[in-house]
């Protein structure tokens, strides 16, 4: 089965600071990661996915992930946060083969204080 | 592209009333979902389709709540009679075939509140 863990449902940061968001997953077939983005009041936006090839990917708004398969990881970074970024980060994964099913984790909540 | 349309954005009901909630997915998108987030549950599958045919519905919660999605451009979500624990956002998304990645691309969402 596949499964889809966030650690940390509540990061804070200060404006400027290192964003390192937490995912581990669980999957028995190579698996398709993403991490979306929720604003306030929104729906989910893609910030960045990894299919294959590279493993350290790099989406929209300076954020990037790394997948590595001996951790079981696909943590978030951006290097200095922006008030913008406070947002709700959900990381995601589909096991592909025709099975188009997205695992979604519980989410995190992204604070950015000044 | 519009991208993912759902209608309405928000809908206020009185319990025991129905509701429906429509989505308009992405020309040439052969995946539809559709999901509810709550605080207590998170983001939770409710029920998807390929080429317009149920695929997966063991995410809807009981037989109050029905989807159907009668042409490639038009779907929509019922609930009846609604339940004040049935309120929520509904989100739609939709996903192309074939690229091998299978990214969602998600609506605005409908934000339901039963009275």
């Amino acid at each position: 089965a596949q499964s889809v863990t966030q650690l940390g449902s509540h990061v804070s940061v200060s404006e400027g600071a290192l964003v390192l968001l937490r995912c581990n997953y669980s999957s028995s077939v190579p698996p398709y990661l993403f991490w979306y983005v929720q604003y306030p009041n929104q729906g989910l936006q893609l910030l960045l996915k990894y299919t294959t090839g590279a493993t350290l990917v790099k989406g929209i708004n300076g954020f990037e992930a790394e997948f590595k398969k001996s951790e079981t990881s696909f943590h978030l970074t951006k290097p200095s946060a922006h008030m913008s970024d406070a947002a709700e980060y959900f990381c995601a994964l589909n096991r592909g083969g025709g099975y188009n099913k997205l695992i979604f984790g519980a989410g995190t909540r992204l604070a950015v204080h000044p | 592209d519009a991208g993912v349309i759902q209608s309405p954005r928000h809908e206020v009901t009185e319990m025991g009333q129905e509701v429906t909630l429509r989505c308009k997915p992405i020309s040439g998108h052969d995946y539809l979902f559709w999901y509810r987030q709550t605080m207590m549950r998170g983001l939770e599958l409710l029920i998807y389709f390929n080429n317009n045919v149920p695929i997966d519905d063991s995410g809807m919660p009981e037989d109050r709540f029905s989807a159907k999605m009668p042409n490639a451009s038009f779907s929509t979500l019922k609930i009846q009679p609604s339940e004040p624990r049935d309120s929520a956002v509904y989100f739609c998304a939709s996903s192309p075939w074939g690229l091998g990645d299978y990214e969602q691309f998600f609506g605005p969402g409908t934000r339901l509140t039963v009275l």
